[in-house]
């Protein structure tokens, strides 16, 4: 299967600080990624889909000057918590499909721990 | 998103018996798709169903899907240990490969 990869698996920062996260196809080409959140013991959440070479389109609720997403390369789209807040701790996961393909692929996931 | 149903949202069970989860969703679909995510872990893809099939299997896995209802199970066969898991169902619409995630279902296998 395909791989999908993300740095960092855990980052523990203070309040108020930005933190990036990285989202890489490792062996296939993502013109769209998406982007999740999920809260302890809850399902995932789907903040965001990554539109290589355009603007992400944002899930109702999700604020999009606090979470920035950029999707640069066919293989790459990161994920920027702005001004983290304890609130903002969370599993985050992203995915991307291989074209043409239902099937998605997960990445291992990113803890995010605001103190 | 509208998120579906699941049920039951924890299981026990001991090994070698068989587990069935169920998964409801509420709007029209193009798949439904069935994910295991072990423990602060990312999510494993197992299965999809078209939402023309009724009915797919793979190895010890067998899923079902009913659209007049709005429904799905999973059944995992001969369950182990390592099948220990929460285990989701993912629903996409027509023209749209964005996934909307059931609550899961915590599943325990006890030795």
């Amino acid at each position: 299967g395909a791989v999908v990869s993300q740095h960092p698996s855990r980052v523990i920062c203070k309040s108020g600080t930005s933190v990036k996260i990285e989202c890489r196809s490792l062996d296939f080409q993502a013109t769209t990624m998406f982007w999740y959140r999920q809260f302890p013991k809850q399902s995932l959440m789907l903040m965001a889909t990554s539109n290589e070479g355009s603007k992400a389109t944002y899930e109702q609720g999700v604020e999009k000057d606090k979470f920035l997403i950029n999707h640069a390369s066919l293989t790459l789209s990161t994920l920027t918590v702005t001004s983290a807040h304890p609130e903002d701790s969370s599993f985050y996961i992203c995915s991307a499909p291989r074209t043409g393909e239902n099937e998605q692929f997960f990445g291992p996931g990113t803890r995010l721990t605001v103190l | 998103s509208q998120q579906g149903e699941e049920d039951p949202q924890a299981l026990s069970i001991q090994e070698g018996e068989n587990a069935t989860m169920n998964c409801s969703y509420k709007t029209s679909i193009n798949n439904l798709q069935w994910y295991r995510q072990n423990s602060g872990r990312g999510l494993v893809h197992l299965i999809l169903i078209r939402s023309n099939e009724r009915e797919k299997h793979s190895g010890r896995l067998r899923v079902t899907l009913d659209t007049s209802k709005k429904s799905s199970s999973l059944l995992i066969t001969a369950s182990r240990a390592a099948d220990t898991a929460s285990y989701f169902c993912a629903t996409d619409g027509k023209g749209a490969q964005k996934l909307v995630f059931g609550q899961g279902t915590r599943l325990t296998i006890n030795p």
